[in-house]
């Protein structure tokens, strides 16, 4: 069945530090693949995408690359910040399993000032 | 817009009572999803609802809990007989379409506490 695996937490950086989050999968097909952020007490918004094998989402200075070669999304950053402070979930979508998603266990990432 | 709303946030139920829990989509999404947070885990997908109508039920217990999402109103997902193994945090998503493409926007969630 598919999977997702993240790097296991937590993660604690320093302001202005440089953040890669591992992520690969486990599915067949073409899955598209999501980065969603959590703040404590919250729901998961959405941070970024990618539908194809090459495809660069980013948002918010997060960037993450789809590579079919490597089944991997890495989630990175050039310079966090205190705000940054989260949980971070990989996850995918597959369009024969229905429309739901599968999630990554989750990465909790605290930033220091 | 109104994002997906979730309530109640918080639920405290003892052991062999009903929780129900509420969802209304974002205005003009038709396709929600149910997903349960387990403490220190991820999401687990438990159902899938288009109006009036189950899609894929494949993630849910088979015992004690059941959803709908009526033609009118939020979408119920609902608990008997609740016991200390349920308690977790419950999300709903909702999109416009179906499609692995679609991204789901999620609400803040309920906390469910079973004493």
């Amino acid at each position: 069945g598919d999977s997702v695996t993240q790097m296991e937490g937590p993660v604690t950086l320093s302001e202005e530090a440089f953040l890669t989050i591992n992520c690969t999968y486990t599915a067949t097909g073409y899955p598209s693949l999501f980065w969603y952020v959590q703040y404590p007490g919250e729901g998961l918004q959405l941070l970024l995408k990618a539908t194809k094998a090459d495809d660069k989402g980013s948002n918010k200075g997060f960037e993450a690359t789809y590579r079919k070669e490597t089944t991997s999304f890495h989630l990175e950053k050039g310079s966090v910040q205190v705000s940054d402070s989260a949980v971070y979930f990989c996850a995918l979508n597959r369009e024969t399993s229905g429309s739901r998603l599968t999630f990554g266990e989750g990465t909790q990432l605290t930033v220091n000032p | 817009n109104a994002g997906v709303m979730q309530n109640p946030r918080h639920l405290v139920r003892r052991r062999g009572q009903e929780a129900r829990l509420r969802c209304s989509p974002m205005k003009g999404h038709s396709h929600v999803y149910w997903y349960r947070q387990l403490p220190e885990e991820g999401l687990k997908f438990m159902v899938y609802l288009q109006k009036e109508n189950i899609i894929d039920e494949s993630g849910m217990p088979k015992e004690r809990f059941s959803a709908e999402f009526p033609k009118e109103g939020p979408s119920i997902l609902r608990i008997q007989q609740v016991v200390r193994g349920d308690s977790a945090a419950y999300f709903c998503a909702s999109s416009p379409g179906q499609g692995k493409n679609q991204p789901q926007h999620f609400g803040d969630g309920t906390r469910l506490s079973i004493l």
